[in-house]
């Protein structure tokens, strides 16, 4: 059974600092892996989708990489600011692409940034 | 990006009782929708796969005769927790992929709280 792990659980940094998150999934066939973002009390806001046949992902101040092989992704964030405290949650999608499979979830980094 | 509504945001109701959400995808077509639970820091976990014109599929330890799901049609699926207990309180996302690329969209979440 798949299984996502993100480190740290918690962060918090200074603004202005870049910042990795980590992400682990153990079983590498996957079909896609997303990052999200959570505010509290609050649904999900897709950041970035990496393909399996991709190895990054941009967006703004965003970067997600992707190592399928070793089962890993990060998500970079540049010049960080006190808005992009919140939860940042990674999830794969198993299968060949037919639309028919979740997502497993990590339980997310809780992310502070001090003004 | 596509988008997905739920409704209610948030209900409460008294034990035994039981309650509807309603799970939309506005400007696209969902052949499938997928309802997760998050219980309070927590992450996400699928509960179940809706699916239009057919049986919904459960994960492993969701109960099907509580958890009801009917996939109405290609843009709404309603999940009904029936006689909802205490423990049943949580917070119900579901999401849908568009078809045209699979990204997976999710919507607002919904707020649970049985008393």
């Amino acid at each position: 059974k798949q299984e996502v792990t993100q480190i740290p659980a918690a962060l918090s940094v200074p603004e202005g600092e870049n910042l990795v998150l980590n992400c682990s999934f153990t079983d590498s066939a996957i079909y896609n892996l997303q990052w999200f973002r959570q505010d509290p009390g609050k649904g999900l806001t897709s950041l970035l989708l990496i393909q399996s046949s991709q190895r990054e992902q941009t967006s703004g101040r965003l970067n997600a990489s992707l190592d399928k092989s070793s089962g890993r992704s990060t998500l970079y964030i540049a010049a960080s600011q006190p808005g992009d405290s919140a939860t940042y949650l990674c999830a794969v999608r198993e299968g060949s692409g037919g639309g028919a499979d979740g997502l497993t979830f990590g339980k997310g980094t809780h992310l502070i940034i001090q003004p | 990006g596509a988008v997905v509504s739920q409704h209610p945001s948030w209900v409460i109701c008294k034990s035994g009782t039981s309650v509807k959400i309603e799970c939309r995808s506005l400007d696209f077509q969902a052949t499938t929708m997928f309802w997760y639970r998050q219980f309070p820091k927590q992450s996400l976990m699928l509960m179940a796969t809706s699916n239009e014109g057919s049986k919904a599929t459960y994960e492993q330890g969701v109960e099907k005769d509580k958890f009801l799901i009917n996939h109405a049609s290609l843009t709404l699926s309603t999940l009904t927790v029936t006689s909802a207990h205490p423990e049943d309180s949580s917070f119900y996302i579901c999401s849908a992929p568009d078809i045209r690329s699979y990204e997976q969209y999710f919507g607002p979440g919904t707020r649970l709280t049985v008393t």
